[in-house]
């Protein structure tokens, strides 16, 4: 059971706005940036929000990330059908010593 | 351009040991720390511990602690994950990260995987 909680799916319809929550009751883990990754189907997962809102070069402004108190969100606007993948938060845990990812969330676009 | 290019599948039997390996190039590698990170099949992913190349410090997850060991050779810029006596539930693809400098430390690339099987 991961520390970082993600709903398991999600769906959308094209154009649609959706959000993906990413949330944690562990004060240590949530007073640390939040990234976010995302992974197509039969490829590695690729960076998508750093440092809970900042978005590395070449990834379209379509996704946003924010975070308040202990949880995150990344927000997908304009959905694609290119946009089905698996969605994944991840921060640093100060107890661990390390990263900690969330299960991950399954987005379909209907 | 970074690539982090990495060693094919491998099918192994409980018991057996194995090195698989992480070739970097595009930057310059003492400088970033590689992470190993574990997809189970039809799971997600599980951090299992860092090194720094440039002095090879390493930091395993406790859950990782004494089965596997990392390790770095700076000369060609390869990172490596071994495993001394693989069991069925190491089935999994590996995949090596870049981590993205201080202060942030995320991973912002990654290699294409190695599928790990291990099968009797």
């Amino acid at each position: 059971q991961s520390v970082l909680t993600q709903p398991p799916s999600a769906s959308g319809t094209p154009g649609q706005t959706v959000s993906l929550s990413c949330s944690t009751t562990d004060t240590n883990i949530g007073s640390n940036p939040v990234n976010w990754y995302r992974q197509l189907p039969g490829t590695a997962p690729k960076l998508l929000i750093f440092s809970n809102n900042q978005r590395p070069s070449g990834v379209s402004d379509r996704f946003s990330g924010s975070k308040s108190g202990t949880s995150a969100s990344l927000a997908i606007s304009g959905l694609q059908s290119e946009d089905e993948a698996d969605y994944y938060c991840s921060a640093w845990d100060d107890s661990l010593n390390g990263w900690v990812f969330g299960g991950g969330t399954k987005l379909t676009v209907l | 351009e970074v690539h982090l290019v990495q060693s094919g599948a491998e099918v192994k039997k409980p018991g057996e040991s194995l090195r698989i390996f992480c070739k970097a190039s595009g930057y310059t590698f003492t400088a970033y720390w590689i992470s190993w990170v574990r997809q189970m099949p039809g799971k997600g992913l599980e951090w299992m511990g860092r090194i720094d190349p440039s002095g090879s410090s390493v930091t395993i997850s406790p859950s990782f602690q004494s089965h596997v060991t990392m390790s770095a050779d700076k000369s060609i810029s390869a990172a490596y994950l071994q495993w001394s006596g693989l069991k069925a539930s190491d089935t999994a693809i590996y995949y090596c990260v870049r981590h993205a400098e201080f202060p942030t430390y995320h991973f912002d690339y990654w290699g294409q995987g190695s599928l790990v099987t291990v099968s009797s």
